[in-house]
Parts: C-alpha cells; structure tokens; sequence
C-alpha cells in the first residue's frame, strides 16, 4: 500500500502569512489521483483539491495544489481565520486508498 | 444541493455488527460510487472500501476483508455498510463520501460507532 507522510505535522502561522503543506508518497501516484482535504473539529472533510492541481468547486483561489510522482504540496497563499484546520492527502490511483496523517494549521 | 445523510451513532458489544446508513440526494446516485472511510481516535482517516451505486459492484481494503460489506438500494438512493466481528479498535467515527473519480467531493456527517462491552 502507498503509505503517505506529511509535513510538517503541526504548522503555525498567523493569518495573512502564507502557508505550505508536504505529501510525499511510499510510490508513485499515478495519473494526479491526489487530493486535498479540510477538517475542522465536529465537521466531516471538504475536497479542496483534486487532480493535484484543481480547486474543487467553491473553493478560493487562495489554495493551490502542485506536484508530481511522490511529491506534492498544498500551498495557501495569505491565510485566512477560517483556514485554521487539519488537512489531509489522499491518494485514490491505487488500492487502498490511503490518506496522509494530517498536517494541522495553528494560529500562531 | 447534494446531501449524504448517515444513520445515527451506535453502540455494540465486542463482537457484534454494526450496520451504517447513508441517504444521498441532490445527484443521480446511480452515476457515482459511494466509499466509506472511518476516523478512529489518534489515527488518520482509513479508506475501507466502495460501492459503484449503477452497477453494485464492490471493492474492499484488504485489512477489511471479510468483516465489511457494502450495499446499495437504488430505490431508497441509499448505501450501507455493514461492519461484523466488531472490537474495541473498531470504535471510531464513519464517514460516507461520494466518489466521482477525482476525490471524494461529498461526505456525510459522520456516524460515530462505540465498541465497548
């Protein structure tokens, strides 16, 4: 199974500053089946990217999604209140499918 | 708009099954698979298997194998997931998402199952 780590596992910035999120996988992750979550507490995960690099529906374009291979990073570039969360990877190209461990975003 | 509705928390005794509902409106359900995923405390979120809702066909997680069976009643626009053999280690918060080939776009809100005896 592809085993996904992220990093860092905590990341504390302030609103306004810009924020980058690491996914590196165990194998490849074929043909961009990488997405991106959001979590906050009591709420069920919201798909902010998929296909590596496209916002899902709604959401702003303050988030972007890169990489490639093994590598792949989640950036926001001038963070707002509402953005402090965990987010997860998740990659769906092999089975199982597996998630990353989070990276949760902390107000500093 | 698109909804997941799941069935409400659970308790069960080690060993018992747990049976988990999810109702999906707002899209053709039979175009789309329907995949449960589960948030045990201290873990990270756990893909256990999908269920293309058109055909009915299946894929499990190995780990799950077995114990999981995931159905689909497209009258009701309904998926299930049935969980057996239950222990402790299983007692976490399930989710069902809908699957659409580029991630999980829709999740429902969770049902929390306790294994305890």
């Amino acid at each position: 199974e592809i085993v996904l780590t992220q990093s860092p596992g905590t990341l504390s910035l302030s609103p306004g500053e810009r924020a980058t999120l690491s996914c590196r996988a165990s194998q490849i992750v074929y043909s961009n089946n990488l997405a991106w979550y959001q979590q906050k507490p009591g709420q069920a995960p919201r798909l902010l990217i998929c296909g590596t690099s496209s916002r899902a529906t709604g959401i702003p374009d303050r988030f972007s999604g890169s990489g490639s291979g093994t590598d792949f990073t989640l950036t926001i570039s001038r963070l707002e209140p509402e953005d402090f969360a965990v987010y997860y990877c998740h990659q769906f190209g092999n089975l199982p499918q597996t998630f990353g461990q989070g990276t949760k975003l902390e107000i500093k | 708009q698109i909804q997941l509705v799941q069935s409400g928390a659970e308790v069960k005794e080690p060993g018992a099954s747990v049976k988990v509902s999810c109702k999906a409106s707002g899209y053709t359900f039979t175009n789309d698979a329907v995949h449960w995923v589960r948030l045990a405390p201290g873990q990270r979120l756990e893909w256990m298997g999908w269920i293309f809702a058109g055909s009915g066909g299946t894929q499990y997680s190995q780990k799950f194998q077995g114990r999981v069976t995931i159905t689909r009643d497209t009258s009701t626009t309904t998926a299930h997931m049935e969980l057996g053999g239950l222990r402790s280690e299983d007692t976490a918060l399930y989710f069902c998402a809908r699957g659409t080939g580029i991630g999980l776009q829709n999740w429902g809100q969770g049902t929390l199952v306790t294994v305890s005896s």
